[in-house]
């Protein structure tokens, strides 16, 4: 079993779409998730980090649930601009060791 | 304010060559990494340096592959001899404080033919 799972998509959805993503992982001595975006051939970028508690910040909400070691990402209203692939990220064996999904893609038409 | 910095941002070699991508970190940040990703592997940490000495080391596949940090502002990634599976794109990435924020550079596109 992979230690952080996503579903790879395309996600092909209209503009002012909602849109889900989920991501699992295996290691539940995790302490910090996040989600990163990385755009076509470029570097990958924090979107957010994921609190137990459930955090928002704009049109994004993310969600940690530690009991299903589940966090999702929703994306509301989407914009062209969100086009990207999204990489559910998890720490492991200390703070600074990430683990990276495979990312899921996202494409947003007009 | 200038990101990481990594060079070359590609580099076409022939298999058996040395190969040495060089970073800069963010000035201020004690901790670098050394990431590569493919298609096939997704994104993958290969070593971790913290006030520039190396904590972790696991992931670097084999003995060809080294990394250094002789001081604050460059790190080097040496692979010798290189194999036409190591191509890759290969990042490097700082941090400021433990479990914070990685600022990753634009990566370095590495062919081996």
């Amino acid at each position: 079993r992979k230690e952080v799972e996503q579903d790879p998509g395309p996600f092909n959805v209209p503009e002012g779409a909602t849109v889900a993503f989920n991501c699992t992982y295996s290691n539940s001595a995790s302490q910090s998730f996040f989600w990163y975006r990385q755009d076509c051939r470029k570097e990958p970028k924090l979107l957010m980090s994921v609190y137990s508690s459930g955090n928002e910040d704009g049109r994004f909400t993310a969600q940690l649930n530690r009991a299903s070691q589940y966090i999702s990402l929703l994306i509301r209203d989407s914009k062209l601009s969100d086009s990207a692939t999204y990489l559910c990220v998890v720490n492991q064996g200390g703070y600074n060791k990430l683990i990276f999904g495979a990312g899921t893609r996202l494409a947003v038409h007009p | 304010d200038a990101g990481v910095i990594q060079s070359p941002r590609h580099e076409v070699t022939e298999m058996g060559q040395e190969v040495t991508l060089r970073c800069k970190p963010i000035s201020g940040h004690d901790y670098l990494f050394w990431y590569r990703q493919t298609m096939m592997r997704g994104l993958e940490l290969l070593i971790y340096f913290n006030n520039n000495v190396p904590i972790d080391d696991s992931g670097m596949p084999e003995d060809r592959f080294s990394a250094k940090m002789p001081n604050a502002s460059f790190s080097t990634l040496k692979i010798q001899p290189s194999e036409p599976r190591d191509s890759a794109v290969y990042f490097c990435a700082s941090s400021f404080l433990q479990g914070h924020e990685q600022f990753f550079g634009p990566g370095t596109r590495l062919t081996v033919l």
